[in-house]
């Protein structure tokens, strides 16, 4: 039973290059959430999605970062013209649909991250 | 708006000795809680949550965490802890009838000596 899935695991881009993240949910969860660790804080809340909407994006920054959930494949986070600022870690997590006992809990699953380098 | 804090942001510990991490919460509404611990390099774990019923929880590796409502914590401890507790611990919480977003405090981190 795989967990969440994330590629790639580390990531160089230069400043002003994109980059893209991939997340897949454990099997049966429609939800995704990404969040951002800066070196030496905690995390912070990005965007929630799940399947083709986005749900909640009250934490992404209004320019250059945008996500989607298609209906066939992972979600994707990505970062257009990346800068040094954009270095951390990228977390995503996922949780079971609307109506599922877990589902209610708030509990979130979380990937093992994916670590973004920029130069 | 919902926020959590956790005060200590370093705590060193003897091998066996007791750790207590602190987590302080505010919200208008009621809560779910959570203790997650991340090890170097690697995702976050689910240590406990307290959802209702019984203020003290028990988790994996030992862990016990004690939700007070009227001081609004949710302090997490452990009696003897090993040389593999090294990790950084994260409280969360989330609103009750906002889904499952979960709002982090700074983290805590645990370095365990011999």
């Amino acid at each position: 039973n795989a967990g969440v899935m994330q590629n790639p695991r580390h990531l160089v881009r230069r400043r002003g290059q994109e980059a893209r993240l991939r997340c897949s949910p454990m099997k049966g969860h429609s939800h995704v959430y990404w969040y951002r660790q800066l070196p030496e804080e905690g995390l912070k809340f990005m965007v929630y999605l799940q399947k083709e909407n986005i749900i909640d994006e009250s934490g992404m920054p209004k320019e250059r970062f945008s996500a989607e959930f298609p209906k066939e494949g992972p979600s994707i986070l990505r970062i257009q013209q990346v800068v040094r600022g954009d270095s951390a870690a990228y977390f995503c997590a996922s949780s079971p649909p609307v109506g599922t006992q877990l589902r209610d809990t708030g509990e979130l699953f979380f990937g093992e991250g994916s670590r973004l380098t920029v130069l | 708006a919902q926020s959590v804090t956790q005060l200590d942001s370093q705590v060193p510990v003897f091998e066996e000795a007791p750790v207590e991490l602190r987590c302080n919460y505010s919200s208008s509404v009621s809560v779910y809680l959570f203790w997650y611990v991340q090890y170097p390099n690697q995702g976050l774990q689910l240590l406990l949550k307290y959802l209702s019923g019984s203020t003290l929880v028990k988790g994996i590796n030992g862990f016990e965490a004690e939700f007070n409502k009227s001081q609004t914590s949710f302090h997490l401890r452990k009696p003897s802890v090993h040389i593999s507790d090294t990790a950084e611990y994260f409280c969360a919480v989330s609103e009750r009838a906002a889904g499952n977003k979960l709002t982090f405090g700074g983290g805590t981190r645990v370095l365990v000596k011999p």
